[in-house]
């Protein structure tokens, strides 16, 4: 596609359920990241991708977070038994190879846990 | 973890004025990026530094890979209103095979007409 492309949106969702963002990246990239942005904050790095294996997972906070990706393209991230500080905007970004560091990121899918 | 401090945290401008702002970090980086978010959007790239003493432009925005490779700065020129929006360090550290970037928590630029 043209750009990265995130969904939902939105997502509102109670306490203690299960989530699944997913990210779209733009073709080619082989490299793919997800990032959490807190309101107010810099944003805070959760996982990278080169291809389908994932080489860094050191952001994740919690064994509660994990992400997948098929087919060197499509990835979700999954939030188990959501907490109400997992509220962010969680953003995805990819670039063309693992040693490009000019990553392009979506609009984000800004995740509520009431 | 790596430390990056970027000032001034907001600023008030008048439409016209020049701007700048700037990243220090704890430890060096290889790259220095800038990025621009709009609400509600996802960051954008402006501007990449590859080179310890690297100046580069981007139109209006000039931005400085500093020569310790801990520090950068970027400037706007000639504020305009859409320059509002909050703008981003972000540097990374090729050392141990590591592909993250270390973020800013951003300077939020308003620009008075």
């Amino acid at each position: 596609g043209a750009g990265v492309s995130q969904s939902p949106s939105n997502k509102v969702t109670e306490k203690g359920k299960d989530v699944e963002l997913r990210c779209d990246p733009i073709s080619g990239h082989t490299a793919l990241y997800w990032y959490r942005q807190s309101l107010g904050q810099g944003l805070e790095f959760l996982i990278y991708f080169q291809g389908n294996s994932a080489p860094d997972k050191s952001g994740l906070p919690s064994d509660r977070f994990s992400a997948e990706r098929t087919g060197g393209s499509v990835s979700t991230l999954t939030i188990q038994r959501t907490q109400q500080e997992d509220s962010a905007v969680y953003l995805c970004a990819s670039s063309f190879t693992r040693g490009n560091t000019e990553a392009f990121f979506g609009q984000g899918t800004r995740l509520t846990v009431v | 973890g790596q430390q990056l401090n970027q000032s001034p945290q907001s600023m008030f401008i008048q439409e016209g004025e020049d701007v700048s702002m700037n990243c220090t970090s704890s430890s060096i980086f290889n790259t220095w990026l800038w990025y621009k978010q709009d609400p509600g959007e996802g960051p954008v790239l402006l501007i990449a530094l590859y080179k310890a003493g690297e100046l580069t432009s981007n139109g209006r925005l000039t931005a400085q890979f500093g020569i310790t490779r801990k520090d950068s700065f970027l400037n706007i020129s000639a504020s305009i209103p859409s320059d509002v929006g909050i703008y981003f360090c972000a540097g990374h550290y090729s050392g141990a095979g590591s592909y993250q970037l270390t973020f800013g928590k951003g300077t939020k630029l308003s620009v008075i007409p």
